[in-house]
């Protein structure tokens, strides 16, 4: 069946600008997660959906960035006023949050956010 | 604090060569710990999924060790080759009642011919 998808792959956008980076899930999965990775760092935690739960928010960095996830299924990951610190490449992931499983976490190619 | 620290940072062998990554972690409580390997522009992908009670895990030419004594986990690629050029990531579930992991930086491994 088909992976986690993110689009677009690539984006450069200007220091300012607000981005929206888009998360298709694997079709089933509950639970969304939204990291980042910076260049020579390990992924680092944003944000985490769970069915109808309130989200895990805590590792959002600052206010300006924010996630929603509509009907349970693609999240958007919205970066407002995009500092040049912010680019990174974002990566999604989605697993079966179903008590017993392995929990895997199946990721995303990743976008790859450039701000000049 | 919950850390989990990979060395060495970068490696080059030959191919065909053996090679040993390691992965030393602060966190606690633990749950479980995965092997990841990234390839160029790709996400992670699960190599191994190591819980407290066992101590290796093979997956083809991919060997993970776990001593939940001193908190360490190695990764042994054996017979390397090209296609094994990658970042390996070693990620540690804390028991946290949330799916958060903790993630190292990684080791870059290049295999050369």
């Amino acid at each position: 069946g088909a992976g986690v998808s993110q689009s677009p792959s690539n984006k450069v956008t200007e220091k300012g600008k607000d981005v929206e980076l888009r998360c298709d899930p694997i079709s089933g999965h509950t639970a969304l997660y939204w990291y980042r990775q910076s260049l020579g760092q390990g992924l680092e935690f944003l944000i985490y959906f769970q069915g109808n739960s309130a989200p895990d928010k805590s590792g959002l960095p600052s206010d300006r960035f924010s996630a929603e996830r509509t009907g349970g299924s693609v999240s958007t990951l919205t970066i407002q006023r995009t500092q040049q610190e912010d680019s990174a490449v974002y990566l999604c992931a989605s697993s079966l949050a179903v008590a017993g499983s392995s929990y895997e976490q199946y990721f995303g190619p990743g976008t790859r956010l450039t701000v000049t | 604090k919950n850390q989990v620290e990979q060395s060495p940072q970068s490696l080059i062998i030959l191919e065909g060569k053996n090679c040993t990554l390691q992965c030393n972690y602060t966190v606690s409580p633990f749950s479980n710990l995965r092997w990841y390997k990234q390839d160029t522009g790709r996400g992670p992908v699960s190599l191994t999924i190591m819980t407290f009670s066992e101590n290796t895990k093979s997956n083809g030419r991919y060997t993970a060790t776990l001593d939940a004594d001193t908190k360490q986990s190695s990764l042994h690629i054996t017979a390397s080759q090209l296609s094994d050029s990658a970042s390996y990531i070693c990620v540690v579930r804390g028991d946290t009642g949330f799916q958060k992991l903790v993630f190292g930086t990684g080791t870059r491994l290049l295999v050369s011919p």
